[in-house]
């Protein structure tokens, strides 16, 4: 299996504050890397595709890079409703696998 | 816009099998253009993937769980669904079925629904 793991686990940050949240994967998996959001009793929700890609509604603050086996989730201006946990997930190989991950919380 | 609702029973005992069911709201649950998936979060920890589904029947499941794990598709129902057997109380957890657009990234999700093992 491929292990993914996210640092750091939690963070705190300030409204405005430029967050980023790394996800480093076991094996290269080229590309095939996503982010979701998730916020407690609700569906987690799909940010970033493909390592890079903007999932359509999704806000501009959030983007996403890297290749291989690291990426990085970007948040340029964090807002009050982006307070979540998020996660990475490697669809390269199955079993599909997801990172640990990341509360973002307020400080 | 496209909505997946889990069903089943919240209380499973230990031994029995788990069964739940994933209503699509519309028709796309026979388009080759998506597989349909479980995912779970046991209490206090992260996102389990158990298994993928194509609209044609063929399965894809998570080694972990694979010798427990069936899904399913009914296209005429426009429903999936997931069987766990032998169930402990380790499988508590919220179940969450979702959508995956040529097998890249859960884009669509379900509410969840919390399934306890308990006696």
């Amino acid at each position: 299996d491929i292990q993914m793991t996210q640092s750091p686990s939690s963070l705190s940050a300030s409204v405005g504050d430029r967050v980023t949240i790394t996800c480093r994967a076991s094996q290269s998996i080229s590309s095939s890397l996503n982010w979701y959001q998730h916020k407690p009793g609700k569906a987690p929700k799909l940010l970033i595709y493909a390592a890079s890609s903007l999932q359509s509604g999704v806000p501009s603050r959030f983007s996403g890079s890297g290749s291989g086996t690291d990426f990085t989730l970007t948040i340029s201006s964090l807002q009050p409703e982006d307070f979540a946990t998020y996660y990475c997930q490697q669809s390269y190989s199955t079993p599909w696998t997801f990172g640990q991950g990341t509360k973002v919380e307020i400080k | 816009q496209l909505q997946l609702q889990e069903s089943g029973p919240g209380l499973v005992k230990p031994s029995e099998t788990l069964s739940l069911t994933c209503t699509v709201s519309d028709d796309s649950i026979s388009s080759p253009s998506y597989y349909w998936g479980w995912i779970r979060q046991p209490p206090g920890k992260g996102l389990e993937w158990i298994g993928n589904i194509y609209y044609s029947g063929n399965t894809y499941y998570n080694p972990s769980l694979k010798s427990r794990v069936t899904i399913s598709v009914d296209t005429s129902k426009n429903q999936f669904s997931l069987k766990l057997s032998s169930v402990t109380a380790a499988d508590t957890a919220v179940y969450y079925c979702a959508r995956t657009s040529n097998w890249e990234a859960f884009d669509i999700w379900g509410q969840g629904t919390m399934v306890t093992v308990s006696s």
